[in-house]
């Protein structure tokens, strides 16, 4: 049982390019979540999913994208990478019946150069 | 709005000693609240909730939590720290009535364990 992970772990980026962060859950998570964390600023959530096929926006959701067409996997899409979206990226996975109890993935720090 | 202070960017403790890590929050609603730890270089992992009850809240690691309704705070405590408990702790919060839109976290303390 592995849990939640995300690939890759680290990636530098130039100005402009665009990347996928991806996330994946083997616990049959209903609710997956992408955090971003910032030194000092505690997580910040850009966009959740209660379910496949259904998205909707957290707090910080310019500038990425996300899909989720099946249970298991939920994809951020970085477009047009810009210096401010340089952090630490966690994925994080809950149950319907326990959806605040999260479980969170090891992260992908994402630098833009 | 909901929101989340933790007062203190570091704790500094001996090991042996007790330790308590500070939270309040501010929802519109009953609270639920929750701890939770990371470790250099790894995710969160959950440590302990309060969703009703008692207001003495045990979990993972032997911390514990009191929740205080009439001062809105949730302060992380253990009697007897540990140098492997050198982390950073982050308090969060969700209104009872709020949808699935995942946790408020506060910006996290970070707790070193002198030996």
């Amino acid at each position: 049982n592995a849990g939640v992970t995300q690939t890759p772990k680290f990636r530098i980026l130039k100005i402009g390019q665009s990347m996928t962060l991806q996330c994946t859950q083997d616990m049959n998570h209903n609710y997956m979540y992408w955090y971003r964390q910032d030194p000092g600023m505690g997580l910040k959530l850009i966009y959740y999913s209660v379910g496949a096929g259904i998205t909707d926006k957290g707090e910080v959701p310019n500038g990425y994208n996300v899909s989720r067409s099946t249970t298991e996997d939920f994809p951020l899409r970085l477009e047009l990478a810009a210096p401010s979206q340089t952090s630490v990226y966690f994925c994080a996975s809950s149950s319907r019946g326990t959806p605040y109890e999260q479980y969170f993935g090891p992260g992908t720090r994402l630098t833009v150069t | 709005a909901q929101s989340v202070a933790q007062p203190e960017d570091q704790v500094n403790v001996a090991e042996g000693n007790p330790l308590t890590v500070k939270c309040t929050y501010s929802v519109s609603g009953n609270p639920y609240l929750f701890w939770y730890v990371q470790y250099p270089n790894r995710g969160l992992q959950f440590l302990l909730k309060y969703i009703t009850g008692d207001n003495l809240v045990k979990g993972s690691y032997g911390f514990e939590a009191e929740f205080n309704k009439s001062q809105t705070s949730f302060h992380l405590k253990k009697p007897s720290a540990l140098v492997s408990d050198s982390a950073l702790y982050f308090c969060a919060v969700r209104d009872e009535g709020g949808g699935a839109d995942g946790l408020t976290f506060g910006k996290g303390t970070h707790l070193i364990i002198q030996p």
